[in-house]
């Protein structure tokens, strides 16, 4: 089946412990992306990826990082995680060619 | 960033009614990509619209890209209640392929 998978789907930790949200998709799907999702603001582009070892910054990458070592690889990183990073995040993948994104089910984070 | 800002915020309506939400945006998308996304789950593509002008349909859903592919409509028809969810309406951007996505629209259909 095609999907975009995330792990975990609910994490809480605490202010300053190092995290990593993994994202895999096994469509062999260039584009990659993660969104954050918050009440009112609606789903905000962290950072995004358009092949291998490409990435850039969307419009929220502040306390994020990501890497692209692998096609269907793209894990989300957070260093030192913040309660202002408590949040609903979701991983999408789309083809080149085809526009229109997959995406996962979903990051539940709450940093305390 | 292209700022895209959908209307209304919230709708109500009964079963049977029709309903339109709409994608505004000041930017020029190579793409118009409207989702549906349901609680606790991810957005869901409903549909990709390409070309200023194009109309395409979904069963009820009926979709439209401007003709200068700014702004966009969702028009359902006889909406039910399994309609019900949040919509998204996201752009890709002409040089960066970027999506960027509306705030959304939560539909409810009551019975």
């Amino acid at each position: 089946e095609a999907q975009v998978t995330q792990n975990p789907r609910y994490l809480i930790t605490v202010t300053g412990k190092k995290l990593t949200v993994t994202c895999s998709q096994n469509m062999n799907h260039e584009y990659m992306s993660w969104y954050r999702q918050d009440p009112g603001l609606g789903l905000r582009q962290i950072y995004y990826s358009m092949n291998v070892e490409v990435t850039d910054k969307g419009d929220v990458p502040e306390g994020y990082k990501v890497s692209r070592k692998e096609k269907r690889n793209f894990p989300l990183i957070l260093e030192s995680p913040s309660p202002n990073q408590t949040s609903l995040y979701f991983c999408a993948s789309s083809s080149r060619i085809l526009h229109g994104y997959t995406f996962g089910s979903g990051t539940r984070l709450t940093v305390v | 960033t292209q700022l895209l800002e959908q209307s209304p915020q919230f709708l109500s309506i009964q079963e049977g009614e029709n309903l339109t939400v709409y994608c505004n945006s000041s930017s020029v998308f190579s793409s118009l990509q409207w989702y549906r996304q349901e609680p606790g789950e991810g957005p869901v593509l409903l549909v990709t619209v390409v070309t200023g002008g194009e109309v395409k349909k979904l069963k009820r859903l009926t979709f439209q890209f401007g003709d200068a592919r700014k702004d966009s409509s969702l028009h359902i028809t006889a909406a039910q209640p399994g309609d019900t969810g949040l919509y998204l309406c996201g752009g890709e951007g002409s040089n960066d392929y970027k999506l960027s996505f509306g705030a959304g629209t939560t539909v409810t259909v009551r019975a």
